[in-house]
């Protein structure tokens, strides 16, 4: 059974970084199959992905247009885990933010979802 | 990318059907048959009902239903139960690099 739990601060000071990890249980982050996704949602702004990384031969990332310069989603191996990292955050990414599984990158399908993480940013 | 538009709410009595569209353009939802939908109780996650059009995962009552209609896709929920009162959320293909977009959600509300 898979598995997704994930951690990380849920208050973030304005300009700085929002860090949060996915760790998961029951498949691989190296999996040949699966993308491993960040997703938010707030509110105002609805469900949005964020991005996702996935290994095929070597690793690949894909990042939603308006978070592209802000974003890094990177996999850790050794921990089976994957984390999100937004940069120069503002009070609009307050957010429950969530890490999912797509079983097969190709398919966009979101099967395994993590508990959800609610960041807000404020001083 | 723009999010795929829905009703705000939709209601029907215990056993009724309800059936909720997304709209979105050739370069999502009429592009694809990669249409998926979720449901998402207060303070849970998103749960995946429907995959691919029309699929669903294990575990999932055959009372979901599936379907598009050019740029047009829908879900349908037969034989409401109290359970079902739940917030509901397509998502499509956008191309290549853009393998999530969101419907705006649509509260279903059984009376």
């Amino acid at each position: 059974q898979v598995q997704l739990q994930q951690s990380g601060p849920g208050l973030v000071k304005p300009s700085q970084t929002l860090s949060l990890t996915c760790a998961i249980s029951g498949d691989s982050v190296s999996s040949s199959g699966a993308a491993w996704n960040w997703i938010r949602q707030s509110p105002s702004r609805g469900l949005e992905w964020l991005g996702r990384t996935y290994y095929r031969s070597k690793w690949y990332n894909d990042y939603a247009v308006f978070v592209k310069s802000r974003i890094t989603i990177s996999p850790d191996t050794s921990k089976n885990q994957f984390s999100l990292q937004l940069n120069s955050v503002t009070p609009e990414d307050t957010a429950v933010y969530y890490c999912a599984r797509d079983p097969e990158y190709s398919a966009s399908i979101l099967d395994i979802w993590g508990q959800g993480t609610m960041v807000t940013v404020s001083s | 990318q723009s999010a795929l538009t829905q009703p705000p709410s939709a209601s029907g009595s215990p056993g009724q059907s309800v059936t909720i569209s997304c709209t979105g353009t050739s370069r999502d939802v009429g592009g694809y048959n990669l249409v998926s939908w979720y449901q998402q109780h207060p303070g849970k996650a998103p749960k995946l009902l429907i995959y691919e059009v029309s699929k669903r995962p294990s575990g999932v009552p055959d009372r979901f239903s599936g379907s598009k209609s050019g740029n047009t896709a829908s879900l349908t929920v037969s034989g409401l139960q109290a359970e079902d009162e739940a917030d509901y959320y397509c998502c499509s293909h956008a191309g290549r690099n853009i393998p999530h977009v969101f419907g705006t959600g649509t509260k279903v509300i059984v009376l």
